[in-house]
């Protein structure tokens, strides 16, 4: 069975230009989760999605957003990248929608880097 | 306020030794549940276990053994006769309500032949 797929696997932008990543879950699980792990700055929680739906937000401005696909595939959007955006962003995906079923596995990454 | 705290930044030892990772963590919450992850070079992060706040048993996974004292709210990650295969990073989690992983920093273990 496939794992958490991540694409791509590195990505090179300039600054004030927009960034797309893209995760794909495992089968069967509806909810994806983004975290951002900078150097420096640990591993940060930015958003999770589940049947579609943004259902929480971690401390981020508003040019990194997101969306859900109806196969629970998942894309991050970062518009207008600044320097420190350079980070490995990480995707996570779970099956169960309660706490006690909650288990993340993760992808690779994609590591973006902002020139 | 939620916080996890892995003060150990990097430990280094010799293959076979026995080593213990410590995570301390703080929480408001009554039930909550502490994960143990694993980073090695690649990158991905490796699910390795979840303990749920009312279940103090010990666990033990082969060479891995975890440590659940409510008491001192730690949760103790220990590896018995390391290999250098170990050698990578690891990371404590706390699951908040909001289902978002609240991460420590990290302890980069590394495994000398």
């Amino acid at each position: 069975e496939a794992g958490v797929t991540q694409s791509p696997t590195h990505l090179i932008k300039t600054r004030g230009q927009q960034a797309t990543l893209r995760c794909s879950p495992i089968s069967g699980h509806t909810s994806v989760y983004w975290y951002q792990q900078a150097l420096g700055l640990g591993l940060q929680f930015l958003l999770w999605y589940d049947e579609g739906e943004e259902r929480n937000r971690g401390n981020f401005p508003p040019r990194f957003s997101g969306r859900q696909f109806p196969n629970y595939s998942s894309e991050l959007n970062v518009n207008a990248l600044e320097l420190e955006d350079s980070a490995l962003y990480l995707c996570a995906s779970s099956t169960g929608q309660t706490l006690a079923k909650n288990i993340q596995y993760f992808g690779a990454g994609t590591r973006l880097s902002v020139l | 306020a939620q916080k996890v705290t892995q003060a150990q930044t990097e430990i280094s030892v010799v293959e076979k030794e026995d080593v213990t990772l410590d995570c301390v963590y703080e929480t408001r919450d009554t039930t909550y549940y502490l994960f143990w992850y694993k980073q090695p070079p690649s990158g991905e992060l490796v699910f390795l276990i979840r303990r749920n706040s009312f279940d103090e048993q010990n666990e033990i996974s082969g060479r891995y053994s975890w440590n659940f004292q409510k008491s001192t709210s730690s949760f103790n990650f220990t590896i018995t006769a390391s290999q250098v295969v170990d050698s990578a990073v690891y990371f404590c989690a706390l699951l908040d309500s909001n289902y978002q992983l609240i991460w420590g920093a990290g302890t980069k273990l590394i495994i000398k032949p």
